[in-house]
């Protein structure tokens, strides 16, 4: 019972394609995230949705587009893909943080997205 | 804002030994504070959190921290280490005064534990 996957886990593309991560959490949860870890494991958020309203929109190039069809799925395209854009994209799911700041965020096993 | 400093990139300690990860937050308010782990190619998974009450909070896998509002510290300790303890440690904090759009949750930068055999 994966509480919060993410497909593809790998991804290797080139320079210039478009490509989407697609995201799903079956935990009953408001709140939906992106986060970004770079090469040096720093992580950032970059979006967040609350019962697909935007929330958070971190300065994130317009390239990154979010799209939430559902509570249940947060979907991550990317166009245009440049090299700086490899990194590890997590995304997570929580109850509704604009509640409660301490609900407690569950994140997906990762995306390493590669861009050659 | 609000920030989280882990002041040691990589913490080694013996197998058996007692480990402690350091994390000191800077909030405005009240900090409600995190910690999550995470294996080598896999996601975070939390660990533990402090929302309020008891300054000890224990979490998963035997880990425990302790919240020190006049140090704004949130060290994470266990008392005798495991190999599989092996992995990034993350310390993360919001602020509780913080609302809608500027309650996110910012991450320290990461401490590498290894335990030795």
């Amino acid at each position: 019972d994966t509480a919060v996957s993410q497909t593809p886990k790998y991804l290797v593309t080139q320079m210039g394609n478009d490509k989407s991560i697609k995201c799903e959490q079956n935990l009953g949860h408001d709140t939906m995230y992106w986060y970004k870890q770079d090469s040096k494991k720093f992580l950032k958020i970059m979006f967040s949705y609350n019962n697909k309203e935007l929330i958070i929109n971190e300065t994130v190039p317009n390239r990154f587009s979010p799209k939430s069809p559902d509570k249940a799925h947060l979907n991550l395209h990317i166009n245009s893909l440049e090299l700086g854009d490899s990194a590890v994209y997590f995304c997570a799911s929580s109850y509704r943080d604009t509640d409660f700041g301490g609900n407690t965020i569950y994140f997906g096993e990762g995306s390493w997205l590669t861009v050659v | 804002a609000q920030s989280v400093a882990q002041p040691e990139d990589q913490v080694n300690v013996a197998e058996g030994n007692p480990l402690t990860v350091k994390c000191t937050y800077s909030v405005s308010g009240n900090p409600y504070l995190f910690w999550y782990v995470q294996y080598p190619n896999r996601g975070l998974q939390f660990l533990l959190k402090y929302i309020t009450g008891d300054n000890l909070v224990k979490g998963s896998y035997g880990f425990e921290a302790e919240f020190n509002k006049s140090q704004t510290s949130f060290h994470l300790k266990k008392p005798s280490a495991l190999v599989s303890d092996s992995a990034l440690y993350f310390c993360a904090v919001r602020d509780m005064t913080d609302s809608g759009s500027a309650r996110q949750l910012t991450f320290g930068s990461g401490t590498q534990l290894t335990v030795l055999p």
